[in-house]
């Protein structure tokens, strides 16, 4: 079955600097991959999602993610973020032909002024 | 566009006790998941239904848990007897359309301490 690893439980950066989140995955089989976002006292709701096409995906709020299959990797990245992205990101993986989405542990950012 | 609506927010119960949760997804959305959340990880699907049909329920602790979804709207989560080890965030999601391309939307969450 697939899995996900989030290497950074918690990652603190001050305003206006870039971030990248790092996720990797582990599968037999070709996958789809979605970024979740949980901020305080809200529920999960989905940043960006990759299911085919280009590898790089983006969000409406300035974030992106890259598919790279080699490196089994769907790493997230925003070049400066704000006090408002301090939240709860969670990375997931789905084999395609089948409806079980893995979650990682979740990364806690904190964005400081 | 109302969101996954889920109750209660907060329950504390003692182990061996009962306890139900309940979830009134997106309107129109075939699909519903539940999902339990242990403090310091992600969340794991307990079951999924396609309209009031099981589509999935492999990881689901059949000995204790039950879940239904009669007249394929709401639904219910129901643990008994309760153990410590179930102290966990359970997620209610829904999705308009079955299959894991399908963007789920998330309910708040209801937090479960059991002592």
């Amino acid at each position: 079955a697939q899995s996900v690893t989030q290497l950074d439980s918690q990652v603190p950066v001050f305003e206006e600097a870039p971030v990248e989140l790092r996720c990797n995955y582990s599968s037999s089989v070709s996958v789809y991959l979605f970024w979740y976002v949980q901020y305080p006292n809200q529920g999960l709701q989905l940043l960006l999602k990759y299911l085919s096409g280009s590898t790089l995906v983006e969000s409406i709020n300035g974030f992106e993610a890259e598919f790279n299959k080699s490196q089994t990797s769907f790493h997230l990245r925003k070049p400066s973020v704000h006090i408002s992205d301090t939240a709860e990101y969670f990375c997931a993986v789905s084999d395609r032909g089948n409806n079980d989405m893995r979650f990682g542990a979740g990364t806690r950012l904190t964005v400081k002024p | 566009e109302a969101g996954v609506a889920q109750s209660p927010r907060y329950k504390i119960i003692e182990k061996r006790q009962s306890v139900a949760f309940w979830c009134n997804p997106i309107s129109g959305h075939a699909t519903l998941y539940w999902y339990q959340q242990i403090l310091g990880q992600g969340p794991k699907l307990l079951i999924q239904f396609q309209n009031n049909g099981v589509v999935d329920d492999s990881q689901l602790p059949k000995d204790r848990f039950s879940a239904e979804r009669l007249k394929g709207v709401d639904s219910t989560l129901k643990i008994q007897p309760a153990k410590l080890e179930d102290s966990a965030v359970y997620l209610c999601a829904s999705s308009l359309n079955y299959g894991t391309k399908e963007t789920q939307y998330f309910g708040p969450g209801t937090r479960l301490l059991v002592l």
